[in-house]
């Protein structure tokens, strides 16, 4: 299974832009780039997902590169209830999520 | 639309006693998954079932671990005998299907101490 890269933390000021990393240079072709993220005392919920190209929803962005090898999630105005631990996963026709330690996402006031 | 059910939300239990864990996954969805999340790590497969069929195993510890989704709806994960080293959060989650596409819905988690 691909690995994936992310910064352990990150800070951000309150309605500023937050924009999380994430390397995965042995993807392979029919992976999904999922994102998901969990909230102090909660199970993860699911961010946004991409196979090739950017993708947009009601939470974040989602932009990947040209060769797949990396990854970023947008948050486009952070806001206290955003602070979470954020991870980068990839996935194969199975769904099969393995977790990484994430990023740890601190939203300052 | 009421999301993953889990219970307990907290367990305390002496070691070497047995427990158990309960999820009611979203109507509809076929596939659950248990995972186990310790502290400061992401969560970790611990099996997946399609329908009742467990599909994905090779991850439960089944010298002491067992699950079973009887009915293909609802699933136990049992613990027995539990160890210090189990102390742990075990969430359940449940998608549509097993596919590189669906998103998985998780429940809150049950924390599992073992004294």
């Amino acid at each position: 299974d691909a690995k994936t890269t992310q910064p352990n933390s990150m800070e951000s000021n309150e309605e500023e832009p937050v924009h999380l990393p994430c390397n995965h240079s042995t993807i392979s072709g029919t992976d999904y780039i999922h994102w998901y993220r969990q909230l102090p005392s909660q199970g993860p919920e699911y961010v946004i997902h991409g196979l090739t190209s950017n993708v947009n929803n009601r939470m974040a962005s989602l932009a990947i590169a040209e060769d797949r090898k990396s990854s970023t999630l947008i948050l486009h105005r952070a806001t206290l209830r955003d602070a979470a631990v954020y991870y980068c996963i990839l996935s194969g026709a199975t769904n099969k999520l393995i977790f990484g330690t994430g990023t740890l996402l601190a939203v300052q006031p | 639309e009421a999301g993953v059910v889990q219970s307990p939300r907290y367990k305390i239990i002496e070691k070497k006693q047995p427990v158990a864990f309960w999820c009611n996954p979203i109507s509809g969805h076929n596939t659950l998954y248990w995972y186990l999340q310790n502290l400061g790590q992401g969560p970790e497969l611990l099996i997946r079932y399609e329908n009742e069929e467990a599909v994905d195993d090779s991850q439960l510890p089944k010298d002491r671990f067992s699950a079973e989704r009887l009915k293909g709806v609802d699933s136990t994960l049992k613990i027995q005998p539990a160890e210090l080293g189990d102390s742990a959060v075990y969430l359940c989650a449940s998608s549509l299907a097993g596919t590189g596409y669906n998103e998985q819905f998780f429940g809150p988690g049950t924390r599992l101490t073992v004294l």
